[in-house]
């Protein structure tokens, strides 16, 4: 089966710790996304890469951090820097304009 | 900000009724999608409108663009209660690959 995952999907934290949110993809994309979404809101940006070891900073990338270093997959860790780290965490990655979504992580600090 | 914004907020209909709803975003875009999320689940696509498209249709949906008004509106047709979840439109510019969302429309179908 294609797809992405995300592991795992509710994840607990005490503040001041940092953590590491999955994102795999078994579809072949290049391109791949970190988005968060607060309740009632859209998904705000917080990094991409388009490529193996490349990756750019999204409208809010504060208090996070990516790596790249396969094709399959792009990990976001949340710092114990960013303030207020409670939300979803969607993943995607896109083929020729159209983004396909991993299921999400919901991160709760506490 | 190039972010579309979605009206109405949210809007509840009667199954077999039409919904539709609006995106707005603000500068030059090459495509707009739309797309539909579940409560609490991943993003799914619906469909995709090219800049120098007017009008798309899939199944039950129908896209149409105004590049000059910068909108487009989602219309649903025949609506089923399954259709009930978020609905979020996504512009993206020339050869810039990131995507800008919408802060969505949550439509819920009553049975």
């Amino acid at each position: 089966d294609g797809g992405i995952t995300q592991s795992p999907k509710y994840l607990f934290r005490k503040e001041g710790q940092n953590v590491t949110l999955s994102c795999e993809q078994n579809l072949n994309h290049d391109a791949m996304y970190w988005y968060r979404q607060d309740p009632g809101q859209g998904l705000r940006l917080i990094y991409y890469s388009q490529i193996v070891n490349d990756f750019q900073k999204g409208d809010i990338a504060e208090g996070y951090s990516v790596s790249r270093e396969k094709k399959e997959s792009f990990p976001l860790t949340v710092t114990s820097a960013q303030k207020n780290p409670t939300a979803f965490y969607l993943c995607a990655s896109s083929l020729a304009n159209e983004q396909y979504f991993g299921p999400g992580t919901r991160l709760t600090v506490t | 900000s190039q972010q579309g914004e979605e009206d109405p907020q949210a809007l509840s209909i009667q199954e077999g009724e039409n919904a539709t709803m609006n995106c707005s975003y603000k500068t030059s875009i090459n495509n707009l999608q739309w797309y539909r999320q579940n409560s609490g689940r991943g993003l799914v696509h619906l469909i995709l409108i090219r800049s120098n498209e007017r009008e798309k249709h899939s199944g039950r949906l129908r896209v149409t663009l105004d590049t000059s008004k910068k909108s487009s509106s989602l219309l649903i047709t025949a609506s089923r209660a399954a259709d009930t979840a978020s609905y979020f439109c996504a512009t993206d510019r020339y050869n810039f690959n990131k995507f800008y969302f919408g802060s969505g429309t949550k439509l819920n179908v009553k049975p």
